[in-house]
Order: C-alpha cells, then structure tokens, then sequence
C-alpha cells in the first residue's frame, strides 16, 4: 500500500499559523477517524500531536489542531514557534488491518 | 517515568536474523497493544507491526509479513520483534512505541523509545 500524500516542505513566520495537508484514499484516511499527527525533531524519537482526527493528547499544545475533509487530513499549527520547525507525519489505519504514515512535511519556521 | 528502551540491533548479513527487544517500565505494559515502527537513514517512518495487549492477535505490514514475528512477555513487560531473511531495505531504526488506547486500538503511538539500529549488509 502506498504511503500517504504529504507535501515536502511547508514555511512560516514566528507567530503565523500554518496547514499542511496528508492524502489518502476511502480505505484509509477517509475511512476510518484513526487518523493521527507526529513531530519529528533529528535524533529524537518521534512525539504523538493529534489522534483520532482531532484529539490532542494531554501535555500537547492547544497550537496543535487536526480536522479532516473527505480522504485529506490536515494538521493546523498557530502561533508559530521556532521550536516548532520540525517534520512532521500524519498515519492512518487501513482497511487492510495496517498503519500507513505520510512520507513527512518539513516544516521550516523562518 | 513511562519508558521504552529497544536494544538487539546490529550490523548483520542478508539472509541473517536478528531479534529485537523493547523494555517497558512506568506503566500497565499488559493493558496496552504495541507497534514496532521503523526509520530508514533518510527516509520517513514506516509501520512494521501491532500485538495486541494480550498478545493473541498480531499484523503486519506487507513489507515484512512472513519474516518478522512479534511477540510480547507480560511478566518481563517486554516486546520482541523477531526478523528473519533480512536484506538491505531491512537496514534502519527500529522503535517500539507504545498505543494511546487502554484495551483498545487507536492505531496511534503516544510513547516511543530512542530505536535501535539495525544494518543489514555484506
């Protein structure tokens, strides 16, 4: 199965809010609410953001949001941060019984 | 604290096997399933497999089913990954990671270990 559509690289100022998007298919991000979001800082291990499409874990900043439209889901980043510049993945359960990832978004914070 | 710590990777030939081991200390390892997830040098992160808190009910991705095995043993609050007939795209850094879901899948991870790498070359 193929891995979810992300763009490669979003940008943003300090302060600005950003979305970055991951495609997929009925089978998978449009068909399940098993949709979460990770931030990846090199070299650390990878930090759960957003599950359940919108779910924020407890500790995870209200900057964080997730929503999703049909078989795209999209994680939205406000206030942005210098810390936040990162990579970031998106996942989804499949109808095959799996978990796929996004190839990852690098987030640049200008 | 809630820890994860993988160890057993190493450089190995293609064709060899390798056993990985993820230790599990801070919470009610038995009331969690648990995913090993893997990071190719350069590349994005790719699911490997899920075992379900008791263990009885195992997946795996396309790319490994049929050689790798995991397993759990409760009573060490230990997770393996048993790989079999390794090559080259095996090569990466393999976490075990921890489902949100108490007795239940959410199909996401909300505690990871630092991986351990495994190479696979000749």
């Amino acid at each position: 199965q193929s891995a979810l559509t992300q763009p490669a690289s979003v940008s943003g100022s300090p302060g600005q809010s950003i979305t970055m998007s991951c495609t997929g298919t009925s089978s998978d991000v449009g068909g399940y609410n098993y949709v979460s979001w990770y931030q990846h800082h090199p070299g650390k291990a990878p930090k759960l953001l957003i599950y359940d499409v919108s779910n924020r874990p407890s500790g995870v900043s209200d900057r964080f949001s997730g929503s999703r439209s049909g078989n795209t889901a999209s994680l939205t980043i406000s206030g942005l941060q210098v810390e936040d510049e990162a990579d970031y993945f998106c996942s989804s359960y499949t109808s095959s019984i799996t978990v796929i990832f996004g190839g990852g978004t690098r987030l640049t914070v200008l | 604290e809630v820890q994860l710590v993988e160890s057993g990777g190493r450089e190995i030939q293609p064709g060899g096997s390798l056993r990985l081991s993820c230790a599990a200390s801070g919470f009610t390892f038995d009331e969690f399933a648990m995913h090993w997830v893997r990071q190719s040098p350069g590349k994005g992160l790719e699911w490997v497999s899920l075992i379900s808190w008791v263990g009885g009910y195992t997946y795996y991705s396309d790319s490994v089913k049929g050689r790798f095995t995991v397993s759990r043993d409760n009573s060490k609050n230990s997770l393996y990954l048993q790989m079999n007939s390794l090559t080259p795209e095996d090569s990466a850094l393999y976490y075990c990671a921890k489902d949100v879901g108490l007795k239940y899948y959410y199909y996401a991870m909300d505690v990871w270990g630092q991986g351990t790498t495994v190479t696979v070359s000749s």
